[in-house]
């Protein structure tokens, strides 16, 4: 079945710094993958998306390519900043090879960012 | 209502009690998600509806769990006699589209504590 891994956390930065968010996926069919964001207190949120191989998905400074050759979909931002801290899901929308999509996502543990001033 | 609304937000029940957990979707979104998020885990996918549908329930643990959204606003998930290994953060999500899109909309959770 599908699954998604992500780095192990939690991760601690100062304020400026670079982040990179590991994660993998296995999936049949062609997936399309996410990054939701949940800050504390509030409820999940879309961060981006992508929906085919080599897509990059963008918002609010955070970036991840899509790459079906590693299986992979990092979540990056050049330079963090304290409103950042919150946990940060990968995710995957699974097809089946006739390109039918499923209606459940399968998401990672999640990964823990806490930003230091 | 401006996002989904989820009630009540935190529940303590005793071991055998019946609970049951009300979201409130966007208006006029088709489609309704439930989810499961133990401590420390991503959430796992329970049900889904499309309108008063229920097109999807592979995910749900037992048949203590029962989900319904019988006039395709409001749902309700009910668990029946609740085990300790119930307790979790349990989400609602929405999405305005019959399709797929993956883009879900969803509310802070309601959190059971099953003593």
């Amino acid at each position: 079945g599908d699954s998604v891994t992500q780095m192990e956390g939690p991760v601690t930065l100062s304020e400026e710094a670079f982040l990179t968010i590991n994660c993998t996926y296995t999936a049949t069919g062609y997936p399309s993958l996410f990054w939701y964001v949940q800050y504390p207190g509030e409820g999940l949120q879309l961060l981006l998306k992508a929906t085919k191989a080599d897509d990059k998905g963008s918002n609010k400074g955070f970036e991840a390519t899509y790459r079906k050759e590693t299986t992979s979909f990092h979540l990056e931002k050049g330079s963090v900043q304290v409103s950042d801290s919150a946990v940060y899901f990968c995710a995957l929308k699974g097809t089946d090879a006739g390109g039918t999509s499923y209606g459940k996502l399968t998401f990672g543990q999640g990964t823990i960012l806490t930003v230091h001033p | 209502g401006a996002g989904v609304s989820q009630s009540p937000r935190y529940k303590v029940a005793k071991r055998g009690q019946d609970v049951a957990l009300r979201c409130d979707p966007i208006s006029g979104h088709v489609s309704l998600f439930w989810y499961q998020q133990a401590l420390g885990q991503g959430p796992e996918f329970l049900t889904y509806f499309q309108n008063e549908a229920q097109l999807d329930k592979s995910g749900l643990p037992s048949d203590r769990f029962f989900a319904e959204r019988p006039e395709g606003s409001v749902s309700t998930l009910k668990i029946q006699r609740t085990q300790q290994e119930d307790s979790a953060v349990y989400l609602c999500a929405s999405s305005l589209e019959g399709g797929f899109t993956g883009e879900l909309f969803f509310g802070e959770g309601s959190r059971l504590t099953v003593l």
